[in-house]
């Protein structure tokens, strides 16, 4: 049963720096791992999708990793801001259009 | 347009109460999904439509039973629920059902906090 964790749940950083998001998972046989965003009381927003194939995809100040073999993925955030405040998901995509979400991280930017 | 609209907001019901929760999209997506998700919790997976038929069924009890129209709207109706069911129920929607998974990006909507009293 695949599982995925999360570290840190929680975290608090000042404006400006840049972070590390971590995301595992303990079965290697994936399609795809996506990033999600969510704001308190509010729906998924996607951030990134990285497929099975490939290594790394970018938007704008985020960047995801994905490495297969160890069962790791990350999300650097460059430049934080107070408005990238959220908890961020990762969700590993199995067979059947099943997701499979880790526990999140809470992050804070603090002005 | 890349919305997947919920509605109500909120809904507050009583344990002997039916309602139903709405879900749509007009991105021509043909599965759509329904999730649950517990305070400070990730979102579980309860049911999947794949071209408006079932697809997975998570061993979700009776008292919540899906319904998918057509193509561009997902219903959940809600009977006899238990104070225990009280969080809020996410749609999603995909752009494709089976086959390659390579691009199959889930949209979700803003979500039904659902209180049950």
């Amino acid at each position: 049963k695949q599982e995925v964790t999360q570290i840190p749940a929680a975290l608090s950083v000042p404006e400006g720096e840049n972070l590390v998001l971590n995301c595992s998972f303990t079965d290697s046989a994936i399609y795809n791992l996506q990033w999600f965003r969510q704001d308190p009381g509010k729906g998924l927003t996607s951030l990134l999708l990285i497929q099975s194939s490939q290594r790394e995809q970018t938007s704008g100040r985020l960047n995801a990793s994905l490495d297969k073999s160890s069962g790791r993925s990350t999300l650097y955030i460059a430049a934080s801001q107070p408005g990238d405040s959220a908890t961020y998901l990762c969700a590993i995509i199995q067979g059947a259009q099943k997701l499979v979400f880790g526990q999140g991280t809470r992050l804070t930017i603090n002005p | 347009d890349t919305e997947v609209t919920q509605t109500p907001k909120h809904l507050v019901m009583g344990m002997t109460n039916k309602k139903s929760l709405k879900c749509e999209q007009h991105m021509g997506h043909r599965a759509m999904y329904w999730y649950k998700q517990k305070a400070k919790k990730p979102p579980e997976l309860m049911f999947v439509y794949s071209y408006e038929k079932l697809s997975i069924n998570e061993s979700v009890p009776s008292r919540f039973s899906p319904e998918c129209p057509n193509s561009s709207l997902l219903n959940l109706h809600l009977h006899a629920l238990q104070p225990e069911d009280s969080a809020l129920y996410l749609c999603a929607s995909s752009p494709t059902g089976g086959g390659s998974v390579a691009k199959n990006i889930q949209y979700f909507g803003a979500g039904t906090r659902l209180s049950v009293l």
